[in-house]
């Protein structure tokens, strides 16, 4: 199994452009969600998505965008990057509740905003 | 909020010594506790989940703990060897589930050989 595929690796972004950070996974897992990890802040939840057709908002929303049009994917839509948004980003897939088991992290995007 | 805090934010020991990790919660309400690995420009890698049913689990050399009341969890690390320098988080969530994770901000760990 591949499980949790992030892409790009690696994006350079000018402000204000936009761009769709990919996310995959071949688990058939209910849950999935979208972290930032930044230096001294830790990882904190962007939004996150029960099933497919249901999204909701983290801790830090602002500025991005989420759908689930299907189980296996869930693409993060930054509308106009900003300086701020530069960060390392991480997306997460778990079954859900009923089943308690751990999460399965891909290996990150590096997004720097210039 | 919830609020997790590790400490200490960094270690580093010589190879073939026991150490533990400390893990603690502001808020007891949560439906599993789960310590991480991660290597450096990497991502993160489940070590051990713990319901909030449970006191403890096992994975080889590892050892999690969990006090909810208290809310504390401890990492044990036996014999530690050099393959294990990485940073540990951990992560709680919440009764309402959703994969909905807070983190710590981790424990850099350092085993020299």
């Amino acid at each position: 199994n591949a499980g949790v595929t992030q892409t790009p690796k690696f994006q350079v972004l000018k402000t204000g452009q936009s761009m769709t950070l990919q996310c995959a996974q071949d688990m058939n897992h209910e849950y999935m969600s979208w972290y930032r990890q930044d230096p001294g802040m830790g990882l904190r939840l962007i939004h996150y998505s029960v099933g497919a057709g249901i999204t909701d908002q983290g801790e830090v929303p602002n500025g991005y965008n989420v759908s689930r049009s299907t189980t296996e994917d869930f693409p993060l839509r930054l509308l106009s990057a900003a300086p701020s948004q530069t960060s390392v980003y991480f997306c997460a897939s778990s079954y859900s509740k009923a089943r308690a088991t751990e999460a399965f992290f891909g290996q990150g995007t590096r997004l720097t905003v210039v | 909020k919830q609020e997790v805090t590790q400490i200490p934010a960094a270690l580093s020991v010589p190879e073939g010594e026991n150490l533990v990790l400390n893990c603690s919660f502001t808020d007891s309400a949560i439906y599993n506790l789960q310590w991480f690995r991660q290597d450096p420009g990497k991502g993160l890698t489940s070590l051990l989940l713990i319901q909030s049913s449970q006191r403890e689990q096992t994975s080889g050399r590892l050892n999690a703990s969990l006090d909810k009341s208290s809310g504390r969890s401890t990492l044990y690390i036996a014999a530690s060897q050099p393959g294990d320098s990485a940073t540990y988080l951990c992560a709680v969530e919440g009764i309402q589930g959703a994969q909905k994770l807070v983190f710590g901000q981790g424990t850099r760990l350092t085993i020299n050989p």
